[in-house]
């Protein structure tokens, strides 16, 4: 059974603390999602990376793929109460195939 | 707001009921999913529509069934339900595949079977 392991399960930190978010398989990813979801919604797209050792930010927020594309992490910089929500990795097993799974999420607090 | 609508939003059924979660995507994307999101387990994917074709269903029970009738509609319909079953559904849509475009999802109908 392919698994997305996310660590940790929760995190309750500081305004301005830095976290790091994990996302582990044993599986090959093709590519793999950043998401983040807000109670009552659905998850937003945060990035998508694609090449191994690939990083990419987007503001306070760094994305790393492992150089084998089993697994990735998040990093925040100097967290602020907005970025409080429940953070999901996904992606597509193999290639060319619908097998899309996701992690099993890390939920964030951010409190001020 | 994404452009993808659904509804019910919350809906609480029997286990003997018949009842269809709708989904609308107002983007002209080709491509429709519905999700399972219960609280001690990932979000699965349960049906992939690819220009209104099934391309993918996940093992899921016969209970469920899908349809799209159009690219910009997709409906849930459930019957016998479990307990178990009770979960947010969430629909998405997206331009093109998996993991390579990106996916729009709807806010979900919180669904309980009593």
């Amino acid at each position: 059974t392919q698994l997305l392991e996310q660590s940790p399960q929760f995190l309750s930190i500081q305004e301005g603390e830095n976290l790091t978010v994990y996302c582990n398989s044993s599986s090959v990813f093709s590519s793999l999602q950043w998401y983040r979801q807000e109670p009552g919604e659905g998850p937003v797209l945060l990035v998508t990376v694609v090449t191994g050792g690939e990083v990419k930010k987007l503001k306070r927020l760094t994305f790393q793929f492992g150089d084998a594309r089993k697994d990735s992490s998040l990093h925040i910089t100097a967290a602020q109460p907005g970025d409080t929500g429940l953070y999901l990795c996904a992606g597509v097993v193999g290639a060319r195939t619908y097998k899309y799974i996701f992690g099993t999420g890390t939920r964030l607090k951010v409190l001020a | 707001e994404t452009g993808v609508t659904q509804t019910p939003r919350h809906l609480v059924m029997g286990m003997t009921n018949k009842k269809s979660l709708k989904c609308e995507q107002h983007l002209g994307h080709n491509a429709m999913y519905w999700y399972k999101q219960s609280a001690k387990k990932p979000l699965e994917l349960m049906f992939v529509y690819s220009l209104e074709e099934r391309v993918e269903n996940n093992s899921v029970p016969s209970r469920f069934s899908p349809e799209c009738p159009n690219s910009s509609h997709l409906f849930l319909h459930l019957h016998t339900l479990q307990p178990e079953d009770s979960a947010l559904y969430l629909c998405a849509s997206s331009q093109g595949g998996l993991g390579t475009y990106e996916q729009y999802f709807g806010p979900g109908t919180r669904l309980t079977v009593t």
